[in-house]
């Protein structure tokens, strides 16, 4: 079974520049997270969607962080304008939705940094 | 909200010995409780975990404990070995079936010393 894919794995930008990741979870599965993880930190919910609609996005800077799930599959993230304390791995993970514990299996990650 | 404690930051250990890695969290409606390993850059991998109806499980060198009175769970890896070596989170989750809101701890780096 294939994992998460994330695309890029890296991405260096000038502070105030706009970056957006894409992230497909693995088949089948309906919830969709993602993370940040600053350096040295545990990772911390940005945003959750259970098919297209979104569950919980109470930690999203909306201000500047953006996120869609169109078609119930793939996702992208974006963050316009991006500021220096935006550097960290932005993480993606899956998730069926099988009773009331489900695992969340994570992708690679995007390691952003901001200049 | 939830916040979730870890500790040691960072422990090492010598291949062969056991290594505790300890947590507490906050909220009382915590009801589910997974262990990630994070090898260097990759994501977080679950390991174990444990429910809140349960006090103990072990998966052959690996075991968790979870004491709901006081809010501690500890993972326990025993007869270590150098691919042990990564960063271990905790972590502490409620909800049911689609919504699951999960804290992560603030990791804890193992290095096992062959």
């Amino acid at each position: 079974e294939a994992g998460v894919a994330q695309s890029p794995r890296y991405k260096i930008i000038e502070k105030r520049q706009s970056v957006a990741f894409w992230c497909n979870p693995i088949s089948g599965h309906a919830t969709l997270y993602w993370y940040q993880q600053i350096l040295g930190q545990g990772p911390k919910l940005l945003i959750q969607f259970q098919n297209n609609g979104v569950v919980d996005d109470s930690q999203l800077p909306k201000d500047r962080f953006s996120a869609e799930r169109l078609k119930g599959v793939d996702s992208t993230l974006k963050i316009q304008p991006a500021k220096l304390e935006d550097s960290a791995v932005y993480l993606c993970a899956s998730s069926l939705d099988r009773g009331m514990y489900n695992e969340q299996f994570f992708g690679p990650g995007t390691r952003l940094t901001v200049l | 909200g939830e916040n979730v404690e870890q500790h040691p930051s960072t422990l090492s250990v010598q291949e062969g010995d056991s290594a505790v890695i300890k947590c507490t969290y906050s909220d009382s409606a915590s009801n589910y409780f997974p262990w990630y390993k994070q090898e260097l850059g990759k994501g977080p991998q679950l390991i174990i975990d444990i429910r809140s109806n349960v006090g103990e499980k072990k998966d052959q060198r690996i075991a968790v404990t979870l004491n709901k009175t006081a809010k501690h769970f500890s993972l326990h890896i025993t007869e270590t070995q150098p691919e042990d070596s990564a960063v271990y989170f905790c972590a502490a989750s409620f909800g049911s079936g689609g919504y699951q809101k999960v804290t992560f701890g603030t990791g804890t780096k193992l290095q096992v010393i062959p």
